[in-house]
């Protein structure tokens, strides 16, 4: 069974750049998450979805990031415009109706 | 707020020496716990994980984890490391399941063979 999948695996933009990502979760997992991994720390939770609704978005700075998972499968998350401190790995998670959390390789995004 | 303490950052140890990483949460209420492993270049894998029962919870590749309510810890352990433990492991809890797991800083462990 395939994990779950995310692209691009690394992204090098200037400042101010748009960015997105994409992840695919595990074939039926309703529930899918986004979390930020800075250097050196743990990661957080920037937002969760439990199929097509967003039910927690509560640290996801809505002011240059946005997210959407249409059809409750694929998810994107955006940044625009991207900042300096948005380099940091950009992780996605899928798991099935409140189960065991299972990881992508994440997206390692460095801002110039 | 919950928050998640692991006390080592950076832990070096040769083959075959025994294995203790010390993690303390707070939350004061019912808790799910998890140890996450990432080795060089791959993804987080989930090492075990405790929701309820036995506080001592066997996982994978020999590593163990005993919850102890009284002092919030959910310390992982292995009584002989190889040198393919060489990862960074994380503790993360959350309060329901399917929440947010809120992970500790992560502690590198490096194994010399």
């Amino acid at each position: 069974e395939a994990g779950v999948v995310q692209s691009p695996r690394y992204k090098i933009i200037e400042k101010k750049q748009p960015v997105a990502f994409w992840c695919n979760p595990i074939s039926g997992h309703n529930t899918l998450y986004w979390y930020l991994q800075n250097l050196g720390q743990g990661p957080e939770l920037l937002i969760r979805y439990e199929n097509e609704e967003a039910v927690d978005d509560s640290q996801l700075p809505k002011d240059r990031f946005s997210a959407e998972r249409l059809k409750g499968v694929d998810s994107t998350l955006k940044i625009q415009p991207a900042e300096l401190g948005d380099s940091a790995v950009y992780l996605c998670a899928s798991s099935l109706s409140g189960g065991t959390q299972y990881f992508g390789p994440g997206t390692r995004l460095t801002v110039l | 707020a919950q928050s998640v303490s692991q006390h080592n950052h950076h832990v070096i140890l040769s083959e075959a020496a025994s294995l203790e990483l010390g993690c303390n949460y707070s939350y004061g209420g019912t808790v799910n716990l998890f140890w996450y492993v990432q080795y060089p270049g791959q993804h987080l894998q989930l090492l075990l994980k405790y929701f309820s029962g036995d506080p001592l919870v066997k996982g994978i590749k020999g590593f163990e984890a005993e919850f102890i309510k009284s002092k919030f810890s959910f310390n992982l352990r292995k009584p002989s490391v190889q040198w393919s433990d060489t990862a960074e492991y994380f503790c993360a809890v959350n309060v329901r399941q399917g929440g947010k797991l809120i992970f500790g800083q992560g502690t590198e462990l490096s194994v010399k063979p």
